[in-house]
């Protein structure tokens, strides 16, 4: 079974448009995190939620917006897609907050075009 | 600003040779990460180190935390196909919750 998952595991959209990706982690882990790993592999943490409550907020615009229906699930929500979103999100969960073991998932790669 | 970089950026070995990337830090480190993505994959946790001067072995990969918590390395023996992959370290921002990745070095094992 996969631990972490996501979806979906590709996304092509047009500037403008609104897209979301969910992610699922079936380990019991109390927290979840958004990455985004751009065309350089450099990977930057983007939001952690531990127990649905938002922990960490990175400097990220406003367009895009998590939401964590329970500890198992955190979704990225992004409104009015550009060129610059495109990359490879990742979601990962670890044990508690600040735990370094954390497990990705396969990550969603988005184009935007 | 805390950051943390990582050399060399790119390293390509003749299969059997050894590899070694270095990390370091601007700030001094409660602990460090090292994880390891494979081309088209997703990072996987390696190992933490956490005390001054720590040394650590998984098989044929050695990772070391400097005596100042500053740097780290991982030393790969006798590389093998299967080493292909991006390695990164990773450490607390500030000493939060968060995390700062650094950027990764690639590392190629011609057969």
């Amino acid at each position: 079974d996969t631990a972490v998952s996501q979806t979906p595991k590709y996304l092509v959209t047009q500037m403008g448009n609104d897209k979301s990706i969910k992610c699922e982690q079936n380990l019991g882990h109390d927290t979840m995190y958004w990455y985004k790993q751009d065309s350089k592999k450099f990977l930057k943490i983007m939001f952690s939620y531990n127990n649905k409550e938002l922990i960490i907020n990175e400097t990220v615009p406003n367009r895009f917006s998590p939401k964590s229906p329970d500890k198992a699930h955190l979704n990225l929500h992004i409104n009015s897609l550009e060129l610059g979103d495109s990359a490879v999100y990742f979601c990962a969960s670890s044990r508690l907050a600040g735990e370094v073991e954390q497990y990705f998932g396969p990550g969603t790669r988005l184009t935007v075009t | 600003g805390q950051q943390v970089m990582q050399i060399p950026q790119y390293q390509h070995v003749q299969e059997g040779e050894d590899f070694t990337t270095y990390c370091n830090s601007s700030t001094t480190l409660s602990n460090i990460q090292w994880y390891k993505q494979r081309p088209g994959g997703h990072p996987v946790f390696l190992i933490q180190l956490v005390k001054s001067g720590e040394v650590k072995k998984q098989k044929r990969l050695t990772f070391q935390f400097g005596e100042a918590k500053k740097n780290s390395s991982l030393h790969i023996t006798a590389t093998q196909t299967t080493d292909v992959g991006t390695y990164f370290c990773a450490g607390p921002k500030n000493y939060g919750q968060n995390f700062v990745f650094g950027p990764g070095t690639r590392l190629s094992v011609l057969p």
